[in-house]
């Protein structure tokens, strides 16, 4: 099935450093999603995107809606432990079936205190 | 706020027993869906409803049946459980075309 391309695949940062990872598509899609996911628990939302070039905050998270609205990214800054989890971007492609959300496969953080 | 809940938690089922996961939600959302996750692989998606009385295959649907009585539950039933199928599932919930809201999963070994 349709899949998401998300980069990168695992990070191991230290404590306080900035994080940045990005979901590609060679489709268009109309919503863009970031969900956290911790160990032991279901993906819970973060931030969503609904129209190209939006930029999102959500405390330290920021995350964008690309302009060719085949792109997002999404930016963690001043790390701390509690930030280690998997990271899911998902989407609602513009054509086809748009009520089955597509999922890229998950950026893994650790965070070293 | 109960949001998603899904039942068991934990389960272990000897290969060809037949279980049903039960997933209830209280949000009055149309859209209900089961994915699996395994290592390396993502959010997998099982079957799909878009509302009571609808329901569709989604990317893995082999071994799995759903239906959708009502808006509130939409139950996964493993027919004849094989090792193939130990995973773990998400049962998740949301207004059309939106955001999707996850239960806490079913951890489901067959041995």
């Amino acid at each position: 099935g349709q899949q998401l391309n998300q980069s990168p695949q695992s990070m191991f940062i230290q404590e306080g450093e900035d994080v940045s990872m990005n979901c590609t598509s060679s489709s268009i899609f109309n919503t863009w999603l970031w969900y956290k996911q911790d160990p032991g628990e279901g993906p819970v939302l973060l931030i969503a995107l609904y129209k190209a070039g939006e930029l999102t905050s959500n405390g330290r998270l920021t995350a964008q809606f690309g302009i060719t609205r085949k792109d997002s990214f999404l930016n963690i800054s001043a790390s701390i432990p509690s930030d280690v989890g998997i990271y899911f971007c998902a989407g609602f492609p513009n054509a086809g079936n748009n009520r089955k959300l597509i999922w890229g496969l998950g950026t893994s953080l650790a965070v070293n205190p | 706020n109960a949001g998603v809940t899904q039942t068991p938690k934990f389960q272990v089922l000897k290969t060809g027993q037949s279980m049903t996961l039960q997933c209830a939600q209280d949000m009055n959302h149309e859209y209900m869906s089961w994915y699996r996750q395994d290592p390396g692989m993502g959010l997998r998606l099982i079957h799909y409803s878009v509302g009571a009385g609808i329901t569709d295959q989604g990317e893995v649907p082999n071994g799995y049946n759903v239906s959708r009585s009502t808006t509130e539950d939409f139950p996964l039933r493993l027919l004849s459980a094989a090792p193939s199928q130990t995973s773990v599932y998400f049962c998740a919930s949301s207004p059309a075309d939106s955001e999707a809201f996850f239960g806490q999963g079913t951890r489901l070994t067959v041995v």
